[in-house]
């Protein structure tokens, strides 16, 4: 069974430019959960997609968005981008609510 | 203010050495997840605990829920290089299904 596949695994962009990032969970999984990861912040929780609908959302500016699609894959876009953007973005899928996270193997972003 | 704590951050260890890492927190969880990550992939998930007291072993590595169900700890005996990463611990607090993440130990294994 295939698991979470993030693409691309890196991208190196320009400030002001903007960027999306994609995910296609695992077959059966109707959650995915975008994560943004910082040496020195962690893991940061973006926001979380159940069929097609945004469940949840982290403190995030009105940059970042999502959406999930009727086949479950996920696109997250991150407008104007800024130097702090840069960091390892993790997708994770869900089968439903209240069971195991599996990850992706990240996007690394670096914006210059 | 972080829901789950993890300690220590590092760890530093010769080969051999037996250590454990600490998830605490104040609230109540359904279940938490252990996961072990290598740098610039994504965290692969080790186990899930569940009920509290409840003890999983996976090959050298052992994991423990406390009975409250507000903390857990991993424990790795003889320690091998191949143990290094950054090892996370997760999970929904009690009526809710957001996964909360802890920030990580940074686990070194010196060979």
């Amino acid at each position: 069974k295939a698991g979470v596949t993030q693409t691309p695994r890196y991208l190196i962009k320009t400030r002001g430019q903007q960027v999306t990032l994609s995910c296609s969970p695992i077959s059966g999984h109707r959650s995915v959960s975008w994560y943004q990861q910082t040496p020195g912040q962690g893991l940061q929780f973006l926001f979380e997609y159940f069929s097609e609908t945004q469940r949840n959302k982290g403190n995030f500016p009105g940059r970042f968005s999502g959406r999930q699609f009727s086949n479950s894959r996920s696109e997250m876009n991150v407008s104007t981008l800024e130097l702090g953007d840069s960091a390892l973005y993790l997708c994770a899928s869900r089968r439903r609510e209240n069971t195991e996270a599996f990850f992706g193997q990240g996007t690394r972003l670096t914006v210059v | 203010t972080q829901l789950l704590e993890q300690s220590p951050q590092f760890l530093s260890i010769q080969e051999g050495e037996n250590l454990t890492v600490y998830c605490n927190s104040s609230s109540v969880f359904s279940s938490l997840q252990w996961y072990r990550q290598e740098p610039g992939e994504g965290p692969v998930l080790l186990v899930t605990v569940v009920t509290g007291g409840e003890v999983k072993k996976l090959k050298r590595l052992t994991f423990q829920f406390g009975d409250a169900r507000k903390d857990s700890s991993l424990h790795i005996t003889a320690a091998q290089p191949g143990d290094t990463g950054l090892y996370l611990c997760a999970g929904p607090p009690a009526g809710s299904y957001q996964l909360t993440f802890g920030k990580g130990t940074k686990l070194s294994v010196i060979p």
